[in-house]
Formats: C-alpha cells, sequence, structure tokens
C-alpha cells in the first residue's frame, strides 16, 4: 500500500471549517484514500473514502486532486468534539488482504 | 447495540501471565482483526481471520494465539506476558470485501 504524509498537528477554531491535507504521491490505480478519526481511548471511526471523485457525507467532504496524489478531507463546521488525531490511509483492495496500515496521522485541536 | 465489543476493557497483569481478550461482533461480517496500539500511539495490525481462517499474520510472536470459533468472534490468547506487551488491543471487523470496517472501544493491556 502506498505511503502517506500528514502534518503532525493543526489548530482549527470552532465552528470553522478543518481542512485536514494528505499527500500520497505513489498512490495505484486501484488503490483508494481512506480517512479515520481516532478520539482519545476510543477505537478508530471510519469517516469517508474515495478513489478519485470527490465525495461528500454527514461528517465530511474529501476531495482528491485530478492526479490523485493528494487529498483533503474537510470537516465544514468544526466543533470541540471534532479534536482527534485523524488518519489518511490508501489502501488497495487485492485478495482478501484487507489490513489498514495507519502512520501518525494530524492531530486536530479545534478551540472554543 | 454495540456492533464490535471487547472484554474486558482494561487489563492489569503479571508477567509471565497468561491472559485473554474477547472479541464479538454482531454486524454480521465475515472477517475479523487484531490491532496493537503502543505507547508511541502507532496503530499496526496484528491478525486478520476470514471466516474463521487466518489470512493475516504480521509476524506477531507465537505466545499470541488468536482463536476464531465462528465468524462473530475473534479472542486473543497471550502466553507469557511481558512489559513490552503493554498496549491497547483493538480489535475490528469488515465485509468480505474490506468495506464497512468497525473498530471496538480497546483493552488497555498494563503488564506489572
Amino acid at each position: 500500500d502506498a505511503k502517506t504524509t500528514q502534518p503532525t498537528s493543526m489548530d482549527c477554531a470552532e465552528g470553522r471549517a478543518a481542512n485536514l491535507p494528505c499527500n500520497h504521491s505513489t498512490i495505484s490505480g486501484n488503490e483508494y484514500v481512506y480517512w479515520y478519526r481516532q478520539i482519545h481511548s476510543q477505537g478508530p471511526q471510519y469517516i469517508i473514502h474515495g478513489l478519485k471523485n470527490n465525495e461528500t457525507n454527514e461528517m465530511a467532504s474529501l476531495i482528491i486532486t485530478e492526479d490523485r496524489k493528494s487529498s483533503t478531507l474537510i470537516l465544514p463546521h468544526a466543533t470541540l468534539r471534532d479534536t482527534a488525531v485523524y488518519y489518511c490511509i490508501v489502501r488497495a483492495i487485492r485478495g482478501s488482504n484487507y489490513k489498514l496500515t495507519f502512520g501518525k496521522g494530524t492531530l486536530l485541536t479545534v478551540n472554543p | 447495540d454495540t456492533a464490535v465489543s471487547q472484554t474486558p476493557k482494561y487489563l492489569v497483569t503479571q508477567m509471565g501471565n497468561d491472559k485473554s481478550i474477547k472479541c464479538e461482533q454482531n454486524l454480521g461480517h465475515d472477517t475479523m482483526y487484531w490491532y496493537k496500539q503502543d505507547s508511541k500511539k502507532f496503530l499496526k495490525i496484528m491478525f486478520s481471520y476470514n471466516n474463521k481462517e487466518l489470512i493475516i499474520n504480521e509476524t506477531v510472536p507465537n505466545r499470541f494465539s488468536p482463536k476464531s470459533p465462528d465468524k462473530a468472534h475473534l479472542n486473543l490468547h497471550i502466553n507469557s506476558l511481558e512489559l513490552g506487551d503493554s498496549a491497547v488491543y483493538f480489535c475490528a471487523s469488515s465485509r468480505h470485501d474490506g468495506s464497512g470496517y468497525t473498530f471496538g472501544s480497546g483493552t488497555r493491556l498494563t503488564v506489572v
């Protein structure tokens, strides 16, 4: 699976949009971009995923560049409860090897 | 109803002891996993089972033995516990195609 690079930490004001970048320049054509987050002391939580089109769900939006070498997770109106470590994961589906390879992620701190 | 449940939530034990962590999922998923998160917060896969068959074993010491009595359960037994086994262990499950990945809330193991 391709490697990802994320900033170590970011801050965001409550109510503002949080934009979390991720670089995945070695991504292959059949690899998806997944985003998970881990709120302190809890298990990782799925947020969103995409292949090449932009995606939106009730939690967030995912913007993938045309060359697919980077993406941005957008939390449109961040709240204090969005403070967490956010992981960008690139995952290939081959056979039944569905492991998730976590990096260090980005610690997002939402400030009041 | 909790989708992926682990017991116990906390486990403190002495070096050399044998302990088990249980995991159950009620999502009807075919694949289950164990992940380990160490003190540096890196999350790494340990094992994966698909329909009771082992499909991933990420060079984990053979003191760790997963057991899957049925596809809804994946237990982790650890023999001769060592200080370095102290970590948070997360169980997860997914559908056969890797979608719907869901984590449990973790078991914090402390070896003293």
